[in-house]
């Protein structure tokens, strides 16, 4: 099975912060890769696929990129409704792996 | 509206079984590969199933695998997750999600509220 690893487990930022996630597959899964968030006793909601793609109706402040190994989430400006959690998942084989999360809190 | 909606959690004895069900409305349920995950309480998310959109092909997490069994009734708009041999680990929030595109590479962009699943003697 392909391992996803996030980086960092949990971030304490600001409204109007800079915030990047990272993720890392334990092999090469081209940019077979998505973001989701979810906040507390809600399901979770696609903010990015294909790496670097904007899910429908996700703020243009989200985006993604990386390849191969090596991926990354940035917000670029911090909103209220960003304190979540993210977690990374790969696509590129089964069974499709998650990473284990970052907590985005205040 | 698109929409996901799951049934059948509940409390289950260790080494029983359930049948858990997800609903779709709003979209072409048959056109559509369907997935489950599931998250145990205050953990992260873990992949459970897949079934193809004609239920031909189904794939598994290895710590499922054998125990639980994916189907779907494209006729009635529903998956299904039989889950068996439960043991304290299943115990958890068992989602419904919808594949976003035709292949299997692009991740699942809707989703159901989830049923709980307690295992517990």
């Amino acid at each position: 099975d392909i391992q996803m690893t996030q980086s960092p487990s949990s971030v304490s930022a600001s409204v109007g912060d800079r915030v990047t996630i990272t993720c890392r597959a334990s092999q090469a899964i081209s940019s077979w890769l998505a973001w989701y968030q979810q906040k507390p006793g809600k399901a979770p909601k696609l903010m990015i696929y294909g790496a670097s793609s904007l899910q429908s109706g996700v703020p243009s402040r989200f985006s993604g990129s990386g390849s191969g190994t090596d991926f990354t989430l940035t917000i670029s400006s911090l909103q209220p409704e960003d304190f979540a959690a993210y977690y990374c998942q790969q696509s590129k084989s089964f069974p499709w792996t998650f990473g284990q999360g970052t907590k985005v809190e205040v | 509206e698109v929409q996901l909606v799951e049934s059948g959690g509940g409390l289950v004895q260790p080494g029983g079984s359930l049948r858990l069900s997800c609903a779709a409305s709003g979209f072409t349920f048959s056109s559509y590969a369907m997935h489950w995950v599931r998250q145990a309480p205050g953990k992260g998310l873990e992949y459970v199933s897949t079934i193809s959109s004609n239920g031909g092909s189904t794939y598994y997490a290895n710590s499922v695998k054998g125990r639980f069994t994916v189907s779907r009734d494209n006729s009635k708009n529903t998956l299904y997750l039989q889950v068996g041999s439960l043991r304290a680990e299943d115990m958890a929030v068992y989602y419904c999600a919808r594949n976003l595109r035709g292949t299997y590479n692009y991740g699942m962009d809707v989703w159901g509220q989830g049923a709980t699943v307690t295992v517990s003697s």
